[in-house]
């Protein structure tokens, strides 16, 4: 089945950019999601199809997706923007949703 | 606009089974592919199942075959998720989740149901 690897966390000061890797084979040839997840609430769809944002998601987040890694970019990170964050394919060999490992973004 | 509202938390005994619902309000369920996934206490989402509109079938995942039945009432636009033989592996939160975007991007989300299984 297919794998999606991020980094378990990644710290970031206020104000900087902060980088989350999404790792699968060849995901460079899929489209990629990305969803944030506050504790205690839903997740919520922050970029889908690569690069894509949804309404009302800041201009701050982004994504990029080429060779076996998929990014997702916070510019200027705020302290609102502490979370957990997943990346997410649909794996059309298997026809199965697949989630990444997630990673918890900490602003120092 | 689209709200998915679920049903209350759960406490269930090994082997027993659990049914949460997922009511659609602003749409009709017609117009929604509905999913499921869970989180258990501090780990990540794992995929459940969903209704897959291309060749419209659920599709549930490898890991909850002959286990988990997902069915849906459009006379109420309520959808159901029945998890069965339950063990304490299955504590965990369970969201209903909807593609409203496009097909395979969850932008719409329950509040999440948690399911306790306890002897």
């Amino acid at each position: 089945s297919y794998v999606l690897t991020q980094p378990p966390s990644v710290s970031v000061a206020p104000g900087q950019t902060a980088r989350i890797p999404c790792g699968g084979n060849n995901i460079g040839s899929k489209s990629v999601h990305w969803y944030q997840q506050k504790p205690g609430q839903a997740p919520v769809l922050v970029v889908y199809d690569d690069s894509d944002r949804p309404s009302g998601i800041p201009e701050r987040f982004s994504g990029s997706n080429s060779g076996n890694t998929a990014t997702l970019t916070i510019s200027r990170v705020e302290a609102g923007d502490e979370a957990d964050y997943y990346c997410q394919v649909w794996d059309t060999s298997s026809d199965h949703c697949v989630f990444g490992t997630g990673t918890k973004v900490t602003v120092l | 606009q689209v709200h998915l509202v679920q049903s209350g938390a759960e406490v269930k005994k090994p082997g027993a089974s659990v049914k949460v619902s997922c009511k659609v309000s602003g749409y009709t369920l017609t117009e929604l592919s509905m999913h499921w996934v869970r989180q258990a206490a501090g780990k990540g989402l794992e995929w459940m199942g969903g209704f897959h509109p291309e060749d419209g079938e659920t599709i549930y995942a490898q890991k909850f075959q002959g286990r988990v039945t997902m069915t849906e009432d459009t006379s109420t636009d309520t959808a159901y998720m029945e998890l069965s033989s339950l063990r304490s592996e299955d504590t965990a939160v369970y969201y209903c989740a909807s593609p409203q975007l496009r097909i395979h991007v969850f932008d719409i989300w329950g509040q999440g149901t948690m399911v306790t299984v306890s002897s």
